[in-house]
This record gives structure tokens, C-alpha cells and sequence, in this order.
């Protein structure tokens, strides 16, 4: 098994472009989520999933958008890249209860490095 | 919506000293996670803890949950250089919603 694999490790945008950071899981999770990560600010929630068609918004969700079309794949677009998304974005994911919560130990990707100039 | 603070943001020990973070959420959790992530690396998952006033060991490492789920802490005893690195909290309120969230952690330095 792979695990959470999270494409690419490291990228460089212009402000106002787009693009898609990719993460896929082989441990057949219910649970998806996307973080991103600033100096002093800890881990914060952009968006999460709790199954195939099912996503919802985190604490800081403007400027990104998710889907999930399948079980496997959660993909986070940057619409129009700004400065402030410059951070280092980790994917997780875990099982879930019945009800959709997440219930044990998330695993994370090796995250993605996005610097937007 | 649900916070969870920890503290101290930073400490610097020499090897061989003790260690402690503090975990404390504004809701009553339903469980708390601790992970360890290593300077550029990503979080690893240590230990989950679900029953109130629950108490854990891994090695040098014990886990509390308090007896109100709403604090926690990590304590380690003698601490190694192995040990550097980013230790987090996360909290779940299941009944609030379905999200893990962070507190922002407590980087710990070792010096030999």
C-alpha cells in the first residue's frame, strides 16, 4: 500500500493562476480531508469529505474548492492564486463511522510546498 | 465554532529533562489524537484517547485525557534527541460536526 500520496511535492505560481494539487489513497478511507499548514498557525482545515460525492468546508475554505468523485481521489483547486496561499499543504485521510465522523488515526500525505510569487 | 489551544508554543530542553504539552478545548471532545511531525516532515499519528480521565503509555511518552474531555496532555520523561519536533492535539466533537481540528503545537528543541 502507498498510503496518501499527494502530487506535486513542490510548486511555484503566478498570482491568478490555477491549479490542482492531487491526492490519492489506496486504504479505501471514507474520510478526506485537505490542510494547510503557516508558521505559528498549526494545522488548519480547508475542506473535508466524508465519502464519495459528500464535501464540506473547513475553517478556512475561500479561494479553494474540492470535489470527490470517488473514494480514492480528493483533489484541492486554487482558482486564482493569491500570495497568501504561499503555505505547505498536507492531505489526510481515515475511516469513518457509520454517521460519517472520523473515528481514528488520520494518515497524511508528504505534502505539497506552493509558493505563489 | 470549536478551538483548541495548546501550550507552550515552544520549548527548548536539554537532554534528559522532562517534557510536557498542554492541550485545552473550548467544547467537550469526543476523542483527542496526538501526532508528531519531525522538522519537514509530515504529522504522524501517536495515540487516540476516547474515555474520560484515560491515561496512556507509549515508552517514554504518557497520554492524559481529562476528566470533562475538554484537556489533554503528552509528557515525556527524559527526552531525546529523537524526540525534536512538533507535537499536536487534535480534537473531535462528533456531535459538533465531523472534522479533526489542530491546535497549532508545541515545537520541542533538544539539546545533547
Amino acid at each position: 500500500n502507498a498510503g496518501v500520496t499527494q502530487t506535486p511535492k513542490f510548486q511555484v505560481l503566478k498570482t491568478g493562476q490555477s491549479m490542482t494539487l492531487q491526492c490519492a489513497q489506496d486504504m479505501n478511507h471514507e474520510y478526506m480531508s485537505w490542510y494547510r499548514q503557516d508558521p505559528g498557525m498549526g494545522l488548519r482545515l480547508i475542506h473535508y469529505s466524508v465519502g464519495a460525492g459528500i464535501t464540506d468546508q473547513g475553517e478556512v475554505p475561500n479561494g479553494y474548492n474540492v470535489s470527490r468523485s470517488t473514494t480514492e481521489d480528493f483533489p484541492l483547486r486554487l482558482l486564482s492564486a493569491a500570495p497568501s496561499q504561499t503555505s505547505v499543504y498536507f492531505c489526510a485521510s481515515s475511516y469513518s463511522t457509520p454517521g460519517g465522523a472520523m473515528n481514528t488515526e488520520a494518515f497524511f500525505g508528504q505534502g505539497t510546498r506552493l509558493t505563489v510569487v | 465554532g470549536q478551538q483548541v489551544m495548546q501550550i507552550p508554543q515552544y520549548q527548548h530542553v536539554q537532554e534528559g529533562e522532562d517534557f510536557t504539552t498542554y492541550c485545552n478545548s473550548s467544547t467537550t471532545l469526543s476523542n483527542i489524537q496526538w501526532y508528531k511531525q519531525r522538522p519537514g516532515g509530515h504529522p504522524v499519528f501517536l495515540i487516540q484517547l476516547v474515555k474520560s480521565g484515560e491515561v496512556k503509555k507509549q515508552k517514554r511518552l504518557t497520554f492524559q485525557f481529562g476528566e470533562a474531555k475538554k484537556n489533554s496532555s503528552l509528557h515525556i520523561t527524559a527526552t531525546q534527541t529523537t524526540d525534536v519536533g512538533t507535537y499536536f492535539c487534535a480534537g473531535l466533537n462528533n456531535q459538533a460536526g465531523t472534522a479533526l481540528i489542530f491546535g497549532k503545537g508545541t515545537t520541542l528543541s533538544v539539546s545533547s
